[in-house]
């Protein structure tokens, strides 16, 4: 058990809906990280929050946007859904500002599914 | 652009064999990698890191090497348990990006008892 927390686990939703995910990084770390896992792919950078504020985007789409809250939890928000957005999302966090040089805790993600 | 590549999807070894994982990175900045393991339906689970300044690390069956030179690190297992059937997943990471990791597609490893 990493200690980070990621809710809903399955999601299963139509095209143009909206959904959010939810994730609670371990006690104490302050970082959280989201990551876009698509069939056959590996795990894409979306964005890194570190204690409420936005520190780094990766390839997220603008239709996408996430927010970390002073408890530290972080919400995922999708919108405008299209098939392509079917994949794992998996949140992850770490005690530094930086990953680097220190490894992520990854929670078990959310797979959604968009039909 | 995939910066990290694992080039093989999936791996079979004996059991008590030697299991060698390999990945190839290409941005010279990358000083510091990872191997993960996932098991389905978990997250990645952080297995062992090596940083540039060394070419060697070893954590019990688990070691990881890197070649600079060669732009390739690659994870030994020694000996292979059928427990150790997963997906690995190396990361690689630069001071200049710290916040960000790049992950390679991952190989499915088979140790057969």
């Amino acid at each position: 058990d990493s200690g980070v927390t990621q809710t809903p686990k399955h999601l299963i939703t139509a095209t143009g809906q909206r959904v959010t995910l939810r994730c609670s990084p371990r006690s104490g770390d302050l970082s959280v990280y989201w990551y876009q896992q698509s069939l056959d792919q590996g795990l894409q950078f979306l964005i890194h929050y570190y204690n409420g504020e936005e520190r780094a985007k990766g390839n997220i789409l603008e239709r996408f946007s996430a927010q970390q809250f002073p408890d530290l939890h972080s919400e995922l928000n999708l919108s405008s859904l299209e098939l392509g957005d079917s994949a794992l999302y998996f949140c992850a966090s770490s005690v530094d500002f930086s990953s680097y040089n220190s490894p992520l805790h990854f929670g078990n993600g959310t797979r959604l599914t968009v039909t | 652009d995939q910066q990290v590549k694992q080039n093989s999807p999936s791996l079979s070894v004996q059991e008590g064999r030697i299991s060698i994982l390999n990945c190839d990175y290409t941005n010279s900045m990358f000083d510091y990698f990872l191997w993960y393991k996932k098991y389905p339906a978990e997250g990645p689970t952080f297995l062992i890191s090596i940083s540039s300044i060394k070419d060697k690390n070893e954590d019990g069956r688990f070691t990881v090497f890197l070649n600079k030179s060669a732009k390739h690190l690659s994870l030994h297992i020694v000996p292979s348990q059928p427990g150790d059937s997963a997906v690995y997943f190396c990361a690689a990471s630069a001071m200049e990006t710290g916040n960000q990791f790049y992950f390679g597609t991952g190989t499915s490893l088979t140790v057969i008892p």
